[in-house]
């Protein structure tokens, strides 16, 4: 069994500040996707990476892959209070196999 | 985009109740689907996959004759909670890949149905 660590499990910060996700394994992925869940909602999509070293950004988030596609990152500038939810990576180690969650990172932005 | 719609999103009901949730892609055909538990504060783990037109396959420690799975079209899957008990509460989330697609397929999700059992 694939196994995802995301670190750190709880966040508070204060509006504006920044910070990092992190999203670790010992196996190796064909693609790993960031989440974010709101309470009693599904979990969104935000971004899906599949080559190593990949960077993608979309507005003050940025998303990268490790070199080896066994590790992420997500990094947020400038957080806002919108920021706040349930960060979930998921990685799948081939085309065909379901997605394999961490345990989600609980993030809370203080205005 | 991508829609999958799950339904019912909230089932309050009775120990000894069977409870069906529907999960249907609502703009793409779907030739699997997933069904995810999660309970509060905790991440998504994936109880079985479900092909169209075949058996699901479970996970380990999850009781087949507890949760039946049917998968009849490429755009519906059930999944039936049978003689529901209290531990069975929690959110219940169905995933879907679209079949068009090839390589890294993207999971679309539901959002979810919240079972209680009293």
């Amino acid at each position: 069994t694939q196994l995802l660590e995301q670190s750190p499990q709880f966040l508070s910060i204060q509006e504006g500040e920044n910070l990092t996700v992190y999203c670790n394994s010992s196996s190796v992925f064909s693609s790993l996707q960031w989440y974010r869940q709101e309470p009693g909602e599904g979990p969104v999509l935000l971004v899906t990476v599949v080559t190593g070293g990949e960077v993608k950004k979309l507005k003050r988030l940025t998303f990268q892959f490790g070199d080896a596609r066994k590790d992420s990152s997500l990094h947020i500038t400038a957080a806002q209070p919108g920021d706040t939810g349930l960060y979930l990576c998921a990685g799948r180690n081939s085309g065909n196999t379901p997605l394999v969650f961490g345990k989600g990172t609980r993030l809370s932005v203080i205005a | 985009g991508a829609v999958v719609s799950q339904h019912p999103s909230w089932v309050i009901c009775k120990s000894g109740t069977s409870v069906k949730i529907e999960c249907r892609s609502l703009d793409f055909q779907a030739t699997t689907m997933f069904w995810y538990r999660q309970f509060p504060k905790q991440s998504l783990m994936l109880m079985a996959t479900s092909n169209e037109g075949s058996k699901a396959t479970y996970e380990q420690g999850v009781e087949k004759d507890k949760f039946l799975i049917n998968h009849a079209s490429l755009t519906l899957s059930t999944l039936t909670v049978t003689s529901a008990h209290p531990e069975d509460s929690s959110f219940y989330i169905c995933s879907a890949r679209d079949a068009r697609t090839g390589g890294n397929q993207p999971q679309h999700f539901g959002d979810g149905t919240r079972l209680s059992i009293l």
